[in-house]
């Protein structure tokens, strides 16, 4: 499969606890997305990354939000000290550097705060 | 105001309709016009790319942007219970360091009942 992948597909975690989820993008595209999705709801965006480069991240990511993407290949969203308000589906996105760039999703990883 | 209006639904028809998915927009700058598809837990599926106005058709599904209404739509026809699903509509414009974040809709949910 050379689609998005993304892990883990599932977490659940205690409030305050760190956790970390993995992306590997398509791999000739050189733009991944992180977004956010809750039920009902659009996804947000949180950040971009253009090679390894993080070029904007979104007001709705607080400090305890961090991603890298070391070399511009596979990509690590941290968030430290979860709250409740956190539980979503994260999403990644990849997109190549073409001028008909399309973003394509990884089925996302469901993060459950308790 | 949202940027992006998208009637949530839900959405219900028989097999074999003509399905008809709309949304408005509010930012003149958004020149990318998308719409996904995502199945229950699923990540969002690209279903249709349009760059600024005019129509595209593939198989069944019929995309139109009127960027004069700020206006799009999706037309599915001869609608199956495989497309069941949340139809996301979502758009960018051309920022700083080539990002296109998506601004989505809401999502309007579809139901084909056999």
């Amino acid at each position: 499969d050379t689609g998005v992948s993304q892990d883990p597909r599932h977490k659940i975690t205690k409030r305050g606890q760190n956790v970390t989820f993995r992306c590997d993008p398509i791999s000739e595209h050189n733009r991944l997305y992180w977004y956010r999705q809750t039920l009902g709801q659009g996804p947000e965006f949180l950040t971009y990354f253009q090679n390894e480069a993080q070029l904007e991240k979104s007001r709705l990511l607080s400090n305890r939000f961090s991603a890298e993407r070391p070399k511009g290949s596979f990509s690590t969203l941290e968030i430290q000290r979860t709250e409740q308000g956190d539980s979503a589906m994260y999403l990644c996105a990849s997109s190549p550097p073409t001028p008909q760039e399309t973003q394509y999703f990884g089925p996302g990883t469901r993060l459950l705060v308790l | 105001q949202k940027e992006v209006e998208q009637d949530p639904g839900p959405l219900s028809v028989p097999e074999g309709a003509i399905v008809s998915l709309n949304c408005t927009y509010s930012n003149s700058a958004f020149q990318y016009f998308m719409w996904y598809r995502q199945y229950s837990r699923k990540g969002p599926e690209l279903l249709m790319y349009t760059y600024s106005s005019g129509n595209k058709e593939d198989g069944r599904f019929t995309a139109q942007v009127d960027k004069s209404s700020k206006y799009i739509s999706l037309f599915i026809r001869d609608s199956q219970p495989s497309d069941s699903a949340t139809y996301l509509c979502a758009m960018s414009a051309e920022n700083a360091g080539n990002n296109r974040k998506l601004i989505w809709g809401l999502g309007t949910s579809l139901a084909v009942n056999p």
